[in-house]
């Protein structure tokens, strides 16, 4: 597609149960990103996708965290036994060859 | 390791007036630098880059930015603020070894009528 696309755009759910959250880069786009924003705030980096290497995990906040990223394309942020903490925007990028990372619309998880 | 910085956590200035949102960065190696808007309740929208050249890089909106290797700053600033321009501004940083974009804290911008 034209940009990066996640879904779902919202998200409420219940606090212990596991949620998934997915992001579609650019098209080509070898580098993805994954953060999160909680209420206007800063990013939090969580975790960086490139090409075939191995990712780099080392923002995800707890083992409640993970993602994956299947043919290079299409990658889901998992999250396990949801807790209120974790109520954000989650925010994915990808990129492509020239540096510039481009940001979807976002996926507001609200845990209640 | 690389760090942004984003001294102020919000800037208020009048509609007509210049502004100007402070960066300054710790990368090893070239820098490459960038500026991003968010809007209430969307993502990041990219605005400018430095790479490598001239140091005054414009951008989308008027914005423009100055690379200062000497200061490690890297500079928004806009001629003539608008209200339409308030929304939360974000620096990041990389170096040309491909390492991962380093973003800033974030400044928020207000323009006053």
């Amino acid at each position: 597609g034209a940009g990066v696309s996640q879904s779902p755009s919202n998200k409420v759910t219940e606090k212990g149960k596991d949620v998934e959250l997915r992001c579609d880069p650019i098209s080509g786009h070898t580098a993805l990103y994954w953060y999160r924003q909680s209420l206007g705030q800063g990013l939090e980096f969580l975790i960086y996708f490139q090409g075939n290497s191995a990712p780099d995990k080392s923002g995800l906040p707890s083992d409640r965290f993970s993602a994956e990223r299947t043919g290079g394309s299409v990658s889901t942020l998992t999250i396990q036994r949801t807790q209120q903490e974790d109520s954000a925007v989650y925010l994915c990028a990808s990129s492509g060859g020239v540096n510039t990372i481009y940001f979807g619309e976002g996926s507001w998880l609200t845990v209640v | 390791a690389q760090s942004v910085a984003q001294p102020e956590d919000q800037v208020n200035v009048a509609e007509g007036n210049p502004l100007t949102v402070k960066c300054t960065y710790s990368v090893s190696g070239n820098p490459y630098l960038f500026w991003y808007v968010q809007y209430p309740n969307r993502g990041l929208q990219f605005l400018l880059k430095y790479i490598t050249g001239d140091n005054l890089v414009k951008g989308s909106y008027g914005f423009e930015a100055e690379f200062n290797k000497s200061q490690t700053s890297f500079h928004l600033k806009k001629p003539s603020a608008l209200v339409s321009d308030s929304a939360l501004y974000f620096c990041a940083a990389e170096n040309n070894a491909g390492n991962m974009l380093t973003f800033g804290g974030g400044t928020r911008l207000m323009v006053k009528p």
